[in-house]
């Protein structure tokens, strides 16, 4: 399966800032994920990146507070924007791998973010 | 609703055999996954069962699946303290990429 690297795997923020967080994968893929785990509480889906085209963002999720890049089909990057302790949160990159038909989502190590 | 429900918490005994269950939400959802997150790390996929399945074994991991109740459990035989980590449930209903996970089921392992 692909090896997905994230980085910073973790970073204390001030309020107000902004922090921009790495994704690299390890082979070429159409569709990579960004998902938002707050503490205790389940996976989001904030947005699609798909090469050459905007992202797609989900419901709750804006482009000016969460800007995506994705310059090609092996990197992408999250930004979090003008944080507050509400965005305190791992954030984590995915892609979709379809090895012999299966679909799939195989995850990054994720980017654990404080807001203080 | 939306919600894929799961139990918060399950305790066992290092050698005893661990069930954790999972209600999904859409019938027609043609894989469900079972994914581990240790502290600290991502999700790392375990297992996956296509939605014609009522069963799969795959080394000490057995997934259930009863579609008419849209229910799912991972059974894992033999648990061990390596095996304390948080365990999602997720689907992946037609028509769509998105996955929608459930709350996450926290399995401690007691040596």
């Amino acid at each position: 399966s692909a090896v997905i690297s994230q980085k910073p795997s973790r970073d204390i923020c001030q309020r107000g800032t902004s922090l921009t967080i790495q994704c690299q994968v390890d082979s070429q893929v159409t569709m990579m994920f960004w998902y938002r785990q707050q503490p205790g509480q389940s996976l989001t889906l904030i947005a699609t990146a798909n090469q050459g085209s905007e992202a797609t963002y989900e419901s709750g999720f804006v482009i000016d507070k969460f800007p995506i890049s994705r310059p090609n089909l092996t990197f992408s990057t999250l930004t979090v924007s003008n944080m507050s302790p509400e965005d305190s949160s791992i954030y984590l990159c995915s892609v979709e791998e379809r090895p012999g038909g299966f679909y799939g989502y195989t995850f990054g190590s994720g980017t654990r973010l404080t807001v203080v | 609703g939306e919600d894929v429900e799961q139990s918060l918490f399950l305790s066992v005994r290092e050698g005893d055999s661990s069930v954790i269950n999972c209600t999904y939400t859409d019938s027609s959802s043609t894989y469900l996954y079972w994914y581990k997150q240790e502290p600290g790390a991502g999700l790392q996929l375990l297992t996956y069962i296509f939605s014609n399945m009522d069963m799969k074994q795959d080394q000490r991991l057995t997934v259930l699946l009863n579609k008419k109740d849209k229910h799912l459990s991972l059974r894992i035989a033999d648990t061990q303290t390596g095996d304390s980590a948080i365990y999602f449930c997720a689907e992946n209903p037609p028509g769509t990429y998105k996955y929608i996970f459930g709350t996450g089921t926290r399995l401690k392992v007691l040596a």
